[in-house]
């Protein structure tokens, strides 16, 4: 089973600024990543797949990046509503598919 | 609009069972894969098991093989978990939810959840 590992567990930043998120996977997953946001009280929504693929309905400002073990999700200019668990998921390697344990990004 | 509905989470003691629905609208059913994933209390999200359309292909994962049963019922529009021999572990949010028609093990759309406690 491929181990899907975020980092940081948590991430504070203030509105507008920058977020970088990270994801490593235990081997290679090629571009068979994506990303999910969970929100307190809510299911998680697919935010972006193929690495760097956005889903629909969520705005430029989330960008994924990478292949390979080594991934990046990027929320360029942080805004209230961002506030969420985010988690990375590969699918190279299914069943099943492996989910990293999540950051955090919250408001510093 | 895509829908999904759980129902059937409860309490339920080591050993017991219980049966997960999760209702679907807004979209042909019949055409889409789908899953369950759970998700322990404050904990990451776990792919628990998957069946393709039409029933053809069924998956889980290693801990609940044995044990869970997954159906669907296509002309109901319903997806089923049967779940047996229930253990502390198995404590969680089950979530339904569709596989993205573009891309395989993919989850575009989920619902709410349904809690289930497993506790003597």
């Amino acid at each position: 089973e491929i181990v899907m590992t975020q980092s940081p567990a948590t991430l504070s930043v203030s509105p507008g600024e920058r977020a970088t998120l990270s994801c490593r996977a235990s081997q290679s997953v090629g571009s068979n990543l994506a990303w999910y946001q969970q929100k307190p009280g809510q299911a998680p929504r697919l935010l972006i797949y193929g690495a760097s693929t956005r889903a629909t309905g969520f705005p430029a400002r989330f960008s994924g990046s990478g292949s390979g073990t080594e991934f990046t999700l990027t929320i360029s200019s942080l805004q209230s509503e961002d506030f969420a668990v985010y988690y990375c998921q590969q699918y190279y390697n299914w069943p099943p598919g492996t989910f990293g344990q999540g950051t955090k990004v919250e408001n510093k | 609009e895509v829908v999904l509905v759980e129902s059937g989470g409860g309490l339920v003691k080591p050993g017991g069972s219980l049966r997960l629905s999760c209702a679907a609208s807004g979209f042909i059913f019949s055409n889409y894969n789908m899953n369950w994933v759970r998700q322990a209390p404050g904990k990451g999200l776990e792919w628990v098991s998957y069946i393709s359309s039409t029933s053809r292909y069924i998956h889980y994962r290693d801990s609940v093989k044995g044990r869970f049963t997954i159906s669907r019922d296509n002309a109901k529009n319903s997806l089923y978990l049967q779940m047996d021999s229930l253990r502390a572990e198995d404590t969680a949010v089950y979530y339904c939810a569709r596989d993205y028609q573009i891309v395989a093990a993919v989850y575009d759309s989920w619902g709410q959840g349904t809690l289930v406690t497993v506790s003597s």
